[in-house]
């Protein structure tokens, strides 16, 4: 059964960069069924796409973040990573990774988010930014 | 900006059916997903492809999606299923995931 597993600092300072990451077990990450995605939630908000990257390393980014982000794949560690540089308190939220299915049909693929949905979530793990 | 608009809240009695509405530009051009959230709890994906159920999602959840309108519906509805719901589709246009606000559903 497939797991997903967040990591990273719970703690970040104004203006720092947040890492986190993601580690796939139970399944590779290396498949071409699915991508995998960052979501937050801030504390009493609603779900926010922050990112998703497709093993091949080709990403898609929510264009309110695009130039703080960055998301990144290691296949032979089977896990993908979140940047968010110059943060901010309003970066602070419960950070989530996803699988997310991918359908491909011939040589055209669906995007992110937009056929199968985001069918496993890990637990989330708390990013607070303060000083 | 592409926007999905869920209500704030919505009110069941045990035993009756819910309906949610999630409201967006031409959203039935677009397939849509739905998510049930728990307090403290990630994210479960309850409904894709409009109408879809994933494994293990127990038949009284159902969705459809026409016009500019996605509607999760909760035939049924137990107490177990109060909780946070969000809509989710892609936006082509500005290439991105959107989700709408959240509906919180009670059961009373």
């Amino acid at each position: 059964q497939l797991q997903l597993q967040e990591s990273g600092p719970g703690l970040v300072k104004p203006s720092e960069t947040l890492s986190l990451t993601c580690t796939v077990s139970g399944g590779s990450i290396s498949s071409s069924s699915y991508y995998w995605g960052w979501i937050r939630q801030p504390p009493g908000k609603g779900l926010e796409w922050i990112g998703s990257i497709y093993y091949s390393g080709t990403t898609y980014y929510n264009p309110s973040l695009k130039s703080r982000v960055t998301i990144s794949v290691d296949t032979s560690k089977n896990h993908f990573s979140l940047k968010v540089t110059s943060v901010t308190a309003a970066d602070t939220a419960v950070y989530y990774c996803a699988r997310d299915g991918r359908y491909c049909s011939g040589t055209s693929c669906y995007m992110p988010g937009s056929y199968y949905g985001m069918d496993v979530w890990g637990q989330g793990t708390t990013v607070t930014v303060s000083s | 900006s592409y926007e999905l608009t869920q209500p704030p809240s919505v009110s069941v009695s045990p035993g009756q059916t819910a309906n949610i509405t999630c409201s967006g530009d031409k959203l039935g051009d677009k397939y849509a997903c739905w998510y049930q959230q728990k307090p403290g709890q990630s994210p479960v994906l309850v409904i894709y492809q409009d109408s879809m159920r994933p494994s293990g999602i127990p038949e009284r959840f159902s969705g459809s999606n026409s016009g500019n309108t996605a509607t999760l519906t909760i035939s049924g509805t137990q107490a177990m299923d109060e909780a946070d719901y969000y809509c989710q589709a892609w936006d082509s246009r500005t290439a991105r995931v959107v989700f709408g606000g959240g509906t919180k559903l009670t059961v009373l």
